[in-house]
């Protein structure tokens, strides 16, 4: 069965400190999405990055990155500089079933990140 | 382009009341889920659907039917509320197949807050 684990319930950090929020997975699909959302204290998703399971090329844009790592299941998201903007909770989340054609996300319990001015 | 629309945005039930959520998408998607969120657990699959005329269990429908009868709509159902179904709930809606640029992803309505008393 699909599993995302996010072990850090909460994450407080002063502003301009840089933070790392942990995502660890479990699948048996061969093809598979990885996913980062941002809820902020408003309410909606956020979509923030996707990537796939053939493409372990890091990404970086702006003050956010991600690093992913097939051989650890890992895909970690780190703020550089965090702002008090960034204050959310964060969502890694799992596509399931893409060779079976069930396709639903499978979402970890989310880091909630406070920034303090 | 609306997107994906969730109706009501807010509501409060009585125990054992009924209520339909709806949902509508108007970007031609195949695939529709219902989500539920409640604090701490994120987010967990209802239902989805795969197509008009379809639907399919998820992690967690105890309490639940759901109906498809038109491609852009996808009705979630509560027969007889119950305080343990008070939460946030969520759709999404996605495409059957990849993207030509190998990328697949999900659009999400902006939650229905749903509260039983």
């Amino acid at each position: 069965a699909q599993k995302v684990t996010q072990a850090q319930t909460e994450i407080s950090v002063v502003e301009k400190e840089d933070v790392t929020l942990d995502c660890v997975y479990e699948t048996r699909d061969t093809t598979y999405y990885l996913f980062w959302y941002k809820q902020p204290p408003s309410g909606e998703l956020v979509f923030l990055i996707r990537r796939n399971s053939f493409d372990e090329q890091n990404e970086i844009s702006g003050r956010y990155s991600w690093n992913f790592q097939k051989s650890t299941s890992s895909f970690n998201f780190t703020i550089t500089a965090s702002q008090v903007v960034d204050s959310a909770v964060y969502f890694c989340a799992l596509s399931e079933g893409m060779d079976t054609g069930r396709r639903a996300l499978t979402f970890g319990s989310g880091t909630r990140l406070q920034v303090q001015p | 382009n609306a997107g994906v629309t969730q109706t009501p945005k807010f509501r409060v039930l009585k125990t054992g009341q009924s209520m339909t959520l709806l949902c509508a998408q108007d970007m031609n998607h195949e695939y529709m889920y219902w989500y539920r969120q409640d604090p701490g657990m994120g987010l967990r699959l209802i239902h989805y659907s795969v197509g008009e005329g379809t639907t399919a269990k998820g992690e967690v429908p105890d309490g639940y039917n759901v109906s498809r009868l038109k491609k852009q709509n996808f009705l979630l159902g509560l027969e007889s509320a119950a305080p343990s179904q008070t939460s946030v709930y969520f759709c999404a809606s996605s495409y059957s197949v990849t993207g030509e640029d190998g990328n697949y992803g999900y659009t999400f309505g902006s939650g229905t807050r749903l509260t039983v008393v």
